[in-house]
């Protein structure tokens, strides 16, 4: 079965600083979809990204930015610039495309200070 | 469309009571998930269905859990009897699957289960 670490349980930065939040992977299948997801103080459960194991271009959304490494079986997360607002719980999750079963990561606090 | 609901958003029961979650997944999307989310254990997959079919329920962790997807509309999550360790956050979620493609997951607001 697939596995997502995330290694970093906790991180925590002062607002205007970068912070990159890793992810490393474990799968047989050659074909497999990366996410990441963002759970606010809240609760609720947001959808940030989807990757598929084809693509390893970057992407870049506003101070977002996601690194794909298959050689390394890693997708990491980089915040630019963060904000109070950014602080939250980050989970990373994948799901092999032969199956639906998306797991996740034990996911990593961020806290944003002013 | 307003998104994955669950139903209730809060709940307290005595142990030893029935608990039944619902969800009702995003119009057109044919695969659903029941997660429980922890301190201790994070985000657990307990059962997911592809087209109303359970797929696979290993997650589940014991038999006094079951799940049902009658129709596209419509599935729950049911703990009968029900224990003071069945504490948590259970999400539902919908995605769409086809082709090998697996789009991402839309999650509901949860469900806060408290047993006392």
């Amino acid at each position: 079965a697939q596995k997502v670490t995330q290694a970093q349980t906790e991180i925590s930065v002062v607002e205007k600083e970068d912070v990159t939040l890793d992810c490393v992977y474990e799968t047989r299948d050659t074909t497999y979809y990366l996410f990441w997801y963002k759970q606010p103080p809240s609760g609720e459960l947001v959808f940030l990204i989807r990757r598929n194991s084809f693509d390893e271009q970057n992407e870049i959304s506003g101070r977002y930015s996601w690194n794909f490494q298959k050689s390394t079986s890693s997708f990491n997360f980089t915040i630019t610039a963060s904000q109070v607002v950014d602080s939250a719980v980050y989970f990373c999750a994948l799901s092999e495309a032969r199956n639906n079963d998306m797991r996740f990561g034990a996911g990593t606090r961020l806290t944003v200070k002013p | 469309d307003a998104g994955v609901i669950q139903s209730p958003r809060h709940e307290v029961t005595e142990m030893g009571q029935e608990v039944t979650l619902r969800c009702k997944p995003i119009s057109g999307h044919n695969s659903l998930f029941w997660y429980r989310q922890t301190m201790m254990r994070g985000l657990e997959l307990l059962i997911y269905f592809n087209n109303n079919v359970p797929i696979d329920d290993s997650g589940m962790p014991e038999d006094r859990f079951s799940a049902k997807m009658p129709n596209a509309s419509f599935s729950t999550l049911k703990i009968q009897p029900s224990e003071p360790r069945d504490s948590a956050v259970y999400f539902c979620a919908s995605s769409f699957k086809q082709g090998g493609v697996n789009t991402e997951a839309f999650f509901g607001q949860g469900t806060r289960l408290t047993v006392v």
